[in-house]
């Protein structure tokens, strides 16, 4: 079974610093993907990047990055220039290759920005 | 705009009482999902939909059922036989694998409280 680990209940960060979230993983599989979902307060959660296994480059999107450590099975998103519409829980997610229907979420961190 | 709809968005119930939070989306996607959001915890599968009239039990399916008449539409009741309903419902969808594997597109969520 597949278990996803989000260590940080909660954290801030003052608006405009870097902050990184935690996550780690356990799984036997080899070909899988990796995911950060936003959920922002009483808003839609959104994908906010995603990460392939059998990439070795860490995927990037915007002031978004990911630390992709997969023998250590360890995805830790890092958010730059923090702004306030960055505040929301974060979900860390896992899904098996070809098994679209079964996603493996983390508890969350909730993350406040501080202006 | 595209997108996914739930109602209602809070809802109150008697305890014994069966009730139905609607999801509906125009996004044309085949595949639907409900998750189930608590404190502390990731989100976990209730049900999923690959194609109409075609549905599959997730980790938590018990106390809880589903229809997929149509392709916009896949409701979730929470019955009498859910021994612990109060949480918060997230309905899902996707492309199952075409476009971007593995975004899923959310509602707003719906609140259940159960009196």
């Amino acid at each position: 079974a597949q278990t996803v680990t989000q260590s940080q209940p909660e954290m801030s960060v003052q608006e405009a610093e870097t902050v990184t979230l935690s996550c780690t993983y356990d799984t036997s599989e080899n070909n899988y993907y990796l995911f950060w979902y936003k959920q922002p307060p009483s808003r839609q959660m959104i994908l906010v990047i995603r990460q392939e296994a059998y990439k070795q480059q860490n995927a990037t999107e915007n002031r978004f990055s990911v630390n992709f450590q997969k023998a250590a099975k360890s995805f830790s998103l890092k958010i730059s220039d923090s702004q306030l519409g960055d505040t929301a829980m974060y979900f860390c997610a896992f899904m098996k290759r070809n098994n679209f229907n079964k996603f493996y979420f983390g508890s969350g961190t909730k993350l406040n920005v501080k202006p | 705009d595209g997108g996914i709809t739930q109602s209602p968005k809070y809802l109150f119930r008697k305890e014994g009482q069966n009730v139905t939070l609607s999801c509906e989306q125009n996004l044309n996607h085949d595949a639907m999902y409900w998750y189930r959001q608590d404190p502390g915890q990731g989100l976990r599968l209730i049900y999923y939909s690959q194609i109409v009239n075609d549905f599959q039990k997730g980790d938590i399916a018990e106390g809880y059922s589903v229809s997929r008449e149509k392709k916009e539409s896949f409701p979730l009741t929470v019955t009498s036989a859910q021994k612990n309903p109060t949480a918060f419902y997230l309905c899902a969808s996707s492309t199952q694998g075409q476009g971007k594997a593995g975004e899923l597109f959310f509602g707003e969520g719906s609140r259940l409280t159960v009196l």
